[in-house]
């Protein structure tokens, strides 16, 4: 299958505490992207992995590729209120310029 | 600099009736891509312009969609027939080129037919 499985759906959590969500696909996928997604606007790129088992750090966001590239995580520390948003992953499929998306994780964190 | 514009931002009509929905991309841009974005959803694949030319429309869903981007720059997707299916926030997204650059995103027309 091409698609792409979040999970959670939602979460809502206080400022503060850590979170982890997550993106899954039956087949390997060459690279993966994660937006970040508010209320009345388009998504944003937040990064892209390219490699399996490639870790990246965005300030207190880290996302990691798994080693057979049929999964990918994002992990939030310390989470803020402006983290607040649609989490969605991403991926090109092979030989096209078409993206797919999954259905997302909305996080809403609480003061 | 600007980035992706659309207009309008929320469009409300009758079923049956023809609209049109644009997009204003990043200024030497190539690539321009339209999605489709129901409640609760990702973002839906519809059409993928390089310059002038649809390289991939394989994301219309009948043909009652259809897309034109004359000049390599501004688009315009133009639904026949509106039905009550049809309504979501339409995303129109541009970068440099095709393939692996990255996607800029506008915020979207909300389209509602009643």
């Amino acid at each position: 299958t091409q698609l792409l499985e979040q999970s959670p759906q939602f979460l809502s959590i206080q400022e503060g505490e850590n979170l982890t969500v997550y993106c899954n696909s039956s087949s390997v996928f060459s690279s993966l992207q994660w937006y970040r997604q508010e209320p009345g606007e388009g998504p944003v790129l937040l990064v892209t992995v390219v490699t399996g088992g490639e870790v990246k750090k965005l300030k207190r966001l880290t996302f990691q590729f798994g080693d057979a590239r049929k999964d990918s995580s994002l992990h939030i520390t310390a989470a803020q209120p402006g983290d607040t948003g649609l989490y969605l992953c991403a991926r090109k499929l092979a030989g096209t310029y078409k993206y797919i998306f999954g259905t997302g994780t909305r996080l809403k964190v609480l003061a | 600099g600007a980035g992706v514009s659309q207009t309008p931002s929320n469009k409300v009509t009758e079923k049956g009736k023809y609209v049109e929905l644009r997009c204003d991309p990043i200024s030497g841009h190539t690539a321009l891509y339209w999605y489709r974005q129901s409640l609760g959803q990702g973002p839906e694949f519809l059409i993928y312009f390089q310059g002038t030319g649809a390289a991939d429309d394989s994301g219309l869903p009948n043909d009652r969609f259809f897309a034109v981007r004359p000049e390599g720059s501004v688009s315009t997707l133009k639904i026949q027939r509106t039905e009550r299916g049809d309504s979501a926030v339409y995303l129109c997204a541009s970068s440099l080129q095709g393939g692996d650059y990255e996607q800029y995103f506008g915020p979207g027309t909300r389209l509602t037919v009643t």
